[in-house]
């Protein structure tokens, strides 16, 4: 069974700090890794994906993947309150001559207070 | 707007009765992944269906089923509902099944 696992928060941060998630997966053969936000009742929208080792910045956004040490993380610099939200690591797998899939965590939910 | 959209949006049915949720991928996308979320977990997989084919497939029963057309669209089907199959029902699509996945906004399923 692959596994991804996150910290069981809540991460609670005032506005205009970095916030810090952090994931770790279990399939050392996992390919692709992404970050959703989803706000309470609402679907995962995609925030961030990373393919290679090292940082991808996109706005105050920052993913960094770890390949030899099974985590991908994801910043936040300068949160908001609209940053609130629960945020989901997923990871896609495809083990060879079967299907890919993607893994999700159970997500953690960011609180930024004002 | 992710421009993948669901039909219903909500739904309350009956135990042991079937039903039938609907998506269309975003345009350009070939690949319908569908997934089940109960309340404080994460996205479980559900099945993937890449160019009407299923390409993969969760730890699900049977009574899960689905297909997907020529123009990609896809429907879910779950037979014999039971109270546990309460939950968000998400349809995800994407070009090829390694690449970015983009989330409708869900049907809600109430099982009573």
């Amino acid at each position: 069974q692959k596994e991804v696992e996150q910290n069981s928060g809540p991460l609670s941060v005032p506005e205009g700090a970095i916030a810090s998630l952090n994931c770790t997966y279990s399939d050392r053969g996992s390919q692709s890794f992404f970050w959703y936000r989803q706000y309470s009742g609402k679907s995962p929208e995609l925030i961030m994906f990373i393919y290679s080792n090292g940082d991808k910045e996109d706005g105050r956004f920052t993913a960094q993947l770890n390949k030899a040490s099974q985590y991908v993380s994801l910043l936040i610099r300068d949160s908001q309150p609209s940053d609130s939200a629960t945020y989901l690591c997923a990871v896609n797998y495809r083990p060879e001559g079967a299907n890919s899939k993607l893994t999700f965590g159970k997500g953690i939910t960011l609180s930024v207070r004002p | 707007e992710t421009g993948v959209t669901q039909s219903p949006t909500h739904l309350i049915k009956t135990r042991g009765q079937q039903v039938t949720l609907r998506c269309s991928s975003q345009s350009g996308h070939n690949t319908v992944s569908w997934y089940q979320q109960a309340l404080g977990q994460g996205p479980q997989f559900i099945f993937q269906y890449y160019r009407e084919e299923e390409n993969g497939r969760g730890n699900f029963p049977p009574r899960f089923s689905g297909l997907q057309f020529p123009n990609y669209s896809s429907e879910l089907n779950v037979n014999a509902l039971e109270l546990d199959d309460s939950a968000l029902y998400l349809c995800a699509s994407s070009w090829g099944f390694d690449s970015e996945a983009f989330f409708g906004q869900g049907t809600r399923l109430t099982v009573v």
